[in-house]
Order: structure tokens, then sequence, then C-alpha cells
């Protein structure tokens, strides 16, 4: 079946510092998103990217979808204590049935202030 | 509106028992979802409804049987479920459009389930 690959597991950064996370999969996907879960909380959405090679920004956060459309990475410039939380990316594999996303396994991100 | 309210927020149930999750959103989604996330875990898929219909069951166990009453509510009705399947159930809600393009999901807060 269709793997998500998020690494790493788990992030401790001090607050100011850079992170990011990466997303693999082992097929092409037709779209990427990203969500944001807070300690205690539900999954947020926070952007979706469907073209091949492209970029968003939300103000610190930096999206990218690779070229082949099988990876994807999230980086937070300077991160604050607001920032804390597991961040999931969730890919639809192309051809698959709408709603079928599947969730990387999250990496968990500690900000120490 | 953009919430999606599921009720009760927290859940004990005997492994005997026959209870309800109830799940509601007014944002005229017709796509609505179940998924059950364990701790530090991602939330993993069970059901998926589109336009009231069943479109996705992903091979969850017959203890577990959802409802679509209408294009608002989402049910998920519980019975003699063993203490494994203990968990976060969440519901999410998204429009959906036409080619399959996936469109924001909208969670809601969980029903965290105790089963003893």
């Amino acid at each position: 079946g269709q793997q998500v690959m998020q690494i790493p597991q788990y992030q401790h950064v001090q607050e100011g510092e850079d992170f990011t996370t990466y997303c693999n999969s082992s097929t092409t996907l037709s779209n990427i998103q990203w969500y944001k879960q807070r300690p205690g909380g539900h999954p947020v959405f926070l952007i979706q990217l469907v073209k091949s090679g492209e970029v968003k920004k939300q103000k610190r956060l930096t999206f990218q979808f690779g070229e082949a459309k099988k990876n994807s990475s999230l980086h937070i410039t300077a991160t604050q204590t607001t920032d804390v939380g597991t961040y999931f990316c969730a890919g639809l594999r192309r051809g698959t049935s709408y709603g079928k996303l599947t969730f990387g396994q999250g990496t968990i991100l500690t900000v120490h202030p | 509106d953009t919430e999606v309210t599921q009720t009760p927020k927290h859940l004990v149930m005997g492994m005997t028992n026959k209870k309800s999750l109830k799940c509601e959103q007014h944002m005229g989604h017709r796509a609505m979802y179940w998924y059950k996330q364990k701790a530090k875990k991602p939330p993993e898929l069970m059901f998926v409804y589109s336009y009231e219909k069943l479109s996705i069951n992903e091979s969850v166990p017959s203890r577990f049987s959802p409802e679509c009453p209408n294009s608002s509510l989402l049910n998920l009705h519980l019975h003699a479920l063993q203490p494994e399947d203990s968990a976060l159930y969440l519901c999410a809600s998204s429009q959906e459009k036409r080619g399959g393009m996936n469109t924001e999901a909208f969670f809601g807060q969980g029903t965290r389930l105790t089963v003893v």
C-alpha cells in the first residue's frame, strides 16, 4: 500500500532556531496537505500543494512540493513556543479515490524558551 | 461557521455496551470522514461518506457501524468493542470537488473513547 514516510519523528529546538520536517512517498502524489495538531487538540489544516515544484509561504512557514511529486517539506524559520505540536503531512496517491489521504507519522516539535 | 462539532468529548464504555458518536457540520460540505487516532500516531482513515453515501470503508471491523442521516450529520455506532479500540475518534468534513482533488479537511475536537 501507499507509504508516506515522515522524518524526523521528534525535534527539540531552542526558541529562535529553525525547524524542518520532511515527507517522502513511495508513489507519485496528486497533492499533499500539511496539518498541525497541538497537544490535546485536533489536526488543523495548514496548506495544500498541488503542482510539481510548488513553494508556498505562510509568514515563517515555507512549504515545498518536490519536482517528482513524491516528497515535500515544511520549514519554520525562527521557531516560537506557539509552534509546539505535531506536524503531519497527508498525501493523496494519484489515481486513488477522493478522500483517501494517507498521513505521515508526524513530527513532534518541542520548542524550549 | 467553520466548525465540526463532535459529541461526546469523552466516553467510557464496557465491552458489552452499545454507544454512538455524533458529528455535525454546517459548512455545506458533502464529504465526511471518520478517523481513529492512537496516542503519538497519525489519524487512520476509517470511513468516507460522499453525498451521504459510504464511499470508502478501510476494512474496519463490523463492531464499528457508520451512518450518515443527512448532509450535516455523521454518526459512528459502537458495539462490542475491545480495549484496543480505545483511541481518539475524529470526525472531519471537506468540500468535494469534481476531478477528485481533495480540499481542506476540517476536523472536530474528537471523542476520546476508553473501552473497559
